[in-house]
């Protein structure tokens, strides 16, 4: 079935560095969604990329959609210590139509 | 503007029981899916409804089924409980045709369920 694949697992950094996590899909994706969740907390919506080769920026967060639309990946500028959390990527489902997501980035940030 | 609610926050269960777990949706939207998070995972789908219908399957077994009202509010039952349903329960609410995987899920706080 139907895969989406997150790197890294895990990735700490320190306080003013930079973090990209990549995700990829085993299926070309009509759109692509990333999620953020806080520790003890739930996923909350961040972007949504439908074009091929899309790129859009949240301060500083850079989202990117792949040329194939298979990948996609946030990067975070100087990361701060509110940056912490797990970032998921989802996509749609093949026949149950479904969102599917990845397993996450866990970010952890050192002051 | 209310978010998306679900009760009960924590629940503990023993192996065989029954549980029911209830959201509220976002208020405008029609929509709501639902997710079981294990520790360590990314969100999986169970089902989704829409217009009092369930629209969209995850690969869960027959023991989860759910239930939409007429004021878009939805119910998630589990049937004999096993160790491995263990997870936080999410409800998401989006709007729309219920088509689902086009719609940002706005997601509830969740509801922990832990079987001894």
């Amino acid at each position: 079935g139907q895969q989406v694949m997150q790197i890294p697992q895990y990735q700490h950094v320190q306080e003013g560095e930079d973090f990209t996590t990549y995700c990829n899909s085993s299926t070309t994706l009509s759109n692509i969604q990333w999620y953020k969740q806080r520790p003890g907390g739930h996923p909350v919506f961040l972007i949504q990329l439908v074009k091929s080769g899309e790129v859009k920026k949240q301060k500083r967060l850079t989202f990117q959609f792949g040329e194939a639309k298979k990948n996609s990946s946030l990067h975070i500028t100087a990361t701060q210590t509110t940056d912490v959390g797990t970032y998921f990527c989802a996509g749609p489902g093949g026949s149950q139509g479904n969102l599917i997501f990845g397993k996450g980035t866990k970010l952890s940030v050192k002051p | 503007d209310a978010g998306v609610t679900q009760s009960p926050t924590h629940l503990i269960k023993t192996r065989g029981q029954q549980v029911t777990l209830r959201c509220s949706p976002k208020s405008g939207h029609d929509t709501v899916s639902w997710y079981q998070q294990a520790l360590g995972q990314g969100p999986q789908f169970i089902f989704q409804y829409y217009e009092e219908e369930e629209r969209q399957r995850g690969n869960f077994p027959d023991r989860f089924s759910g239930h939409q009202f007429p004021n878009y509010s939805s119910e998630l039952n589990v049937n004999a409980l096993l160790l491995g349903d263990s997870a936080l329960y999410l409800c998401a609410s989006s709007v729309g045709t219920g088509t689902g995987p086009d719609q940002p899920q706005h997601f509830g706080d969740g509801t922990r369920l832990s079987i001894l």
